[in-house]
């Protein structure tokens, strides 16, 4: 079975910095992709950005960036030039590649931006 | 843009009361799943549907519950008897045959 952690409860940064959210994964796949969601007080489950495994590569979408080390099973959210909109819960998912599967989520990390 | 959308947003039920959540995913996608968020709590896979059956289900998903899709484009989710600890937000999901699911706004469940 897969398992997603996430580290870190609550963080907080200052408005326009620039900050990283960690997310570590356990699982036996060699082909899957990993999804960061944004959670916002509607509590609306949001795609931020995502990453396939066989890539290389690593994902960006426009200020949100991942750090995907998959020899360490780290996938990690960087983003710049925080924003107020950005204060939310964030959680980290993956996903096996075959079929329908599921979605298994961390914990998640609550991100609160200060003006 | 094409969304996933949930109705009621918010139910208010009694305890062993049968209480039926409704979710319309997107027209063209082919997977559908339901997941639920006790308050606090992370995010739990409850069900998965595909080709007019379940293809794979959770330990939360005993006999309680069920999934039906009706008519096509309604995807349903029913708890025959509901539990105090069934109180949480009920999200479900769709796909097409790619890899991203996308949510709907959430059903919060609330059991009295």
């Amino acid at each position: 079975a897969q398992t997603v952690t996430q580290s870190q409860p609550e963080m907080s940064v200052q408005e326009a910095e620039t900050v990283t959210l960690s997310c570590t994964y356990d699982t036996s796949e060699n082909n899957y992709y990993l999804f960061w969601y944004k959670q916002p007080p509607s509590r609306q489950m949001i795609l931020v950005i995502r990453q396939e495994a066989y890539k290389q590569q690593n994902a960006t979408e426009n200020r949100f960036s991942v750090n995907f080390q998959k020899a360490a099973k780290s996938f990690s959210l960087k983003i710049s030039d925080s924003q107020l909109g950005d204060t939310a819960m964030y959680f980290c998912a993956f996903r096996a590649n075959f079929g329908n599967e599921k979605l298994t989520f961390g914990t998640g990390t609550r991100l609160t931006i200060i003006p | 843009e094409p969304e996933v959308t949930q109705t009621p947003s918010h139910q208010v039920t009694q305890m062993g009361q049968e209480v039926i959540l409704r979710c319309v995913p997107i027209s063209n996608h082919l997977y559908f799943y339901w997941y639920r968020q006790i308050l606090g709590q992370k995010v739990e896979f409850l069900v998965s549907f595909y080709n007019n059956e379940i293809s794979e289900k959770s330990e939360i998903f005993d006999d309680q519950f069920s999934v039906e899709r009706p008519d096509g484009s309604n995807f349903t989710l029913k708890i025959r008897s509901t539990k105090l600890e069934d109180s949480a937000m009920y999200f479900c999901a769709s796909k097409v045959s790619t890899d991203t699911q996308y949510f709907g706004p959430g059903t919060r469940l609330t059991v009295l």
